[in-house]
């Protein structure tokens, strides 16, 4: 039973390419949620996705990021052109229902972006 | 304002010995839950504990042991018997009730350095 698999688990990307960070969800679960660590600080929140819906994007930056989360295939988290400032580690976490009461978020393992 | 704050950036503790990591929290909501998570040097995020705002009682999971204090809003983690695999980051995080019950708030986490 495979838990959360993020890839890649290291990307290193130059000032203003794209970067695309990959999430499969543990098996039968069909929420997902991105979080951001910079650097010496703790995770916080940047979007929730169920399949095909964004339910709550309030703590992703206005532009140039952008979430997805198909019917088929893995959720997606996009920075175009990326700056020195998005260079963190991102972990998606996945859970069956909605989150509610007792009911942990699984955490992938991380994606660490690093922007030259 | 601050949902999570962990007041000790940095501890260190002798091996075989307990240590306590601190964490308060800031909800006027009901209903929440309280988690603790570990951070390797390798990078995931390892959830060790969790503690509900209606549970009577701490909750225990093996070396990990929760003190709750409701009215003075705490929920410190109680490592007994430190190990040096136990040298880590250590994050507070607190999910509350209502329409955004599936959001973590994290502290900025504390570093346990076990020494032998």
């Amino acid at each position: 039973n495979a838990g959360v698999m993020q890839n890649p688990r290291h990307l290193v990307r130059r000032r203003g390419q794209e970067a695309r960070l990959r999430c499969s969800p543990m098996k039968g679960h069909s929420h997902v949620y991105w979080y951001r660590q910079l650097p010496e600080e703790g995770l916080k929140f940047m979007v929730y996705l169920q399949k095909e819906n964004i339910i709550d994007e309030s703590g992703m930056p206005k532009e140039r990021f952008s979430a997805e989360f198909p019917k088929e295939g893995p959720s997606i988290l996009r920075i175009q052109q990326v700056v020195r400032g998005d260079s963190a580690a991102y972990f998606c976490a996945s859970s069956q229902d909605r989150v509610a009461s007792y009911n942990e978020q699984f955490f992938g393992p991380g994606t660490r972006l690093t922007v030259l | 304002a601050q949902k999570i704050t962990q007041t000790q950036p940095g501890m260190f503790v002798q091996e075989k010995e307990a240590v306590t990591l601190d964490c308060t929290y800031d909800t006027s909501d009901p209903s929440y839950g309280l988690f603790w998570y570990k951070q390797p040097s390798s990078g995931e995020m390892i959830f060790l504990i969790y503690q509900g705002s209606y549970d009577q009682q701490n909750a225990t999971e093996g070396r990990y042991s929760l003190n709750f204090q409701k009215a003075r809003k705490s929920a410190n983690l109680v490592i007994s018997a430190s190990q040096l695999g136990d040298s880590a980051m250590y994050f507070c995080a607190m999910r509350e009730g209502g329409r955004n019950d599936y959001k973590l708030s994290f502290g900025a986490g504390t570093t346990v350095t076990v020494r032998a």
